[in-house]
């Protein structure tokens, strides 16, 4: 099976702009969750989107949201870019049932704000 | 409530010496433990996890951990540091009950030295 795969690999863009970051899971998984690594902060969860509904949410601000397609694709989307936001941005899908508790993490996605 | 700690955000060891990187968490609620590798520019590998079958768990490249309830602590072990070990290791916890958001760790930095 095809591992978890994100688009693009690398961003760079400007403070006040918005990006949208593309993840597709594991084939059948339908669970994807988003996270954001900085070195200060370490891994801190965005949300986690299931069958096309978020189902838990972590503490960031509205500028960050996402939503989940009918093929469990998924796209996070940051409006209003800050310095702040550059980070490395990670999915993690996970299948349902019994093999629901391991999370299969992408390479992740670099922003770089300037 | 959940959390995790990492002691040691930086461990440097021997090539050839034992690994230990230290992980106590917090839960109101029986856990699933894991820990992840990951090399730089790369997403995160699942090393192994804990969910309640044998409190000692073996996993990939040699590592194992043990799950202590009564110390709240799953440590990560290996026998032989290898230089190929050198990487950022992350313990993450989540709840044994339905879909339950993952907490990680601050990360711990593995140094090998030749």
């Amino acid at each position: 099976k095809a591992g978890v795969t994100q688009t693009p690999r690398y961003l760079i863009k400007t403070r006040g702009q918005q990006v949208t970051l593309s993840c597709s899971p594991i084939s059948g998984h339908r669970s994807v969750s988003w996270y954001q690594q900085t070195p200060g902060q370490g891994l801190q969860f965005l949300f986690e989107y299931f069958s096309e509904t978020q189902r838990n949410k972590g503490n960031f601000p509205g500028r960050f949201s996402g939503r989940q397609f009918s093929n469990s694709r998924s796209e996070m989307n940051v409006s209003t870019l800050e310095l702040g936001d550059s980070a490395l941005y990670l999915c993690a899908s996970r299948a349902t049932g019994a093999l629901a508790d391991t999370q299969y993490f992408g390479p992740g996605t670099r922003l770089t704000v300037l | 409530a959940q959390s995790v700690t990492q002691l040691g955000s930086h461990v440097s060891v021997s090539e050839g010496a034992l690994v230990l990187l230290r992980c106590n968490y917090s839960s109101s609620v029986p856990p699933y433990l894991f820990w992840y590798v990951q090399y730089p520019n790369q997403g995160l590998q699942l090393l192994l996890k804990y969910t309640s079958a044998a409190t000692l768990v073996k996993g990939i490249n040699g590592f194992e951990a043990e799950f202590k309830k009564s110390e709240t602590s799953f440590h990560l072990t290996k026998p032989s540091a290898h230089m190929s070990d050198a990487a950022e290791y992350f313990c993450a916890v989540s709840p044994k009950v339905g879909y339950q958001k993952v907490t990680f760790g601050i990360g711990t930095k593995l140094q090998v030295i030749p």
